[in-house]
């Protein structure tokens, strides 16, 4: 069973279109996260949620919606696609703040042309 | 805010070398430290972490580091690299457990047969 699995793993769409990317853990953790790949391979937190509630939004576009239905899935939707976008996007879950380690997903290459 | 810095941004080493790579953190509190390792074209995997305790850590792949409180460090460190190591390799910190773990930029190691 796959603990944090993230679906598409490839995404190639074009400027302006809207897509979204799904996640889900099965770890029973209670927060979840998006972080961005970019092509130089920085890692960069976007969103973090627990229980349900958006506890960390570090200065992403509005064109970047994350969703948490439950603890278990946080889904990102994204507005709009610009070519700048293009990255690899990973989930990852923990269990309270992090302290004791994140398990990341096999993430998702978007590609924006 | 807490950051990583990552020194040595390309290394290249021949098989059996010797390996350490170095990591500074900043952050005025209790820390969480980790090292991921990315092989090429996969997701994050975590190589080890230190909590607290003994500040020799050990983890999978015969990797270890060392806490080092009074110089911000926890470097990296295996006695004979093998080719099969060649990946990207990040450092990251989560001060407190607050629901942010950052990166650093990353190192690639390159090892040579």
């Amino acid at each position: 069973d796959t603990a944090v699995s993230q679906t598409p793993k490839y995404l190639v769409t074009q400027m302006g279109n809207d897509k979204s990317i799904k996640c889900e853990q099965n770890l029973g953790h209670d927060t979840m996260y998006w972080y961005k790949q970019d092509s130089k391979k920085f890692l960069k937190i976007m969103f973090s949620y627990n229980n349900k509630e958006l506890i960390i939004n570090e200065t992403v576009p509005n064109r970047f919606s994350p969703k948490s239905p439950d603890k278990a899935h946080l889904n990102l939707h994204i507005n709009s696609l610009e070519l700048g976008d293009s990255a690899v996007y990973f989930c990852a879950s923990s269990q309270d703040g992090g302290g004791h380690g994140y398990t990341f997903g096999s993430g998702t290459r978007l590609t924006v042309v | 805010a807490q950051s990583v810095s990552q020194h040595n941004h390309h290394v290249i080493l021949s098989e059996a070398a010797s390996l350490e790579l170095g990591c500074n953190y900043s952050y005025g509190g209790t820390v969480n430290l980790f090292w991921y390792v990315q092989y090429p074209g996969q997701h994050l995997q975590l190589l080890l972490k230190y909590f607290s305790g003994d500040p020799l850590v050990k983890g999978i792949k015969g990797f270890e580091a060392e806490f080092i409180k009074s110089k911000f460090s926890f470097n990296l460190r295996k006695p004979s690299v093998q080719w099969s190591d060649t990946a990207e390799y990040f450092c990251a910190v989560n001060g407190g457990s607050n629901y942010k773990l950052t990166f650093g930029k990353g190192t690639l190691l390159t090892v040579n047969p």
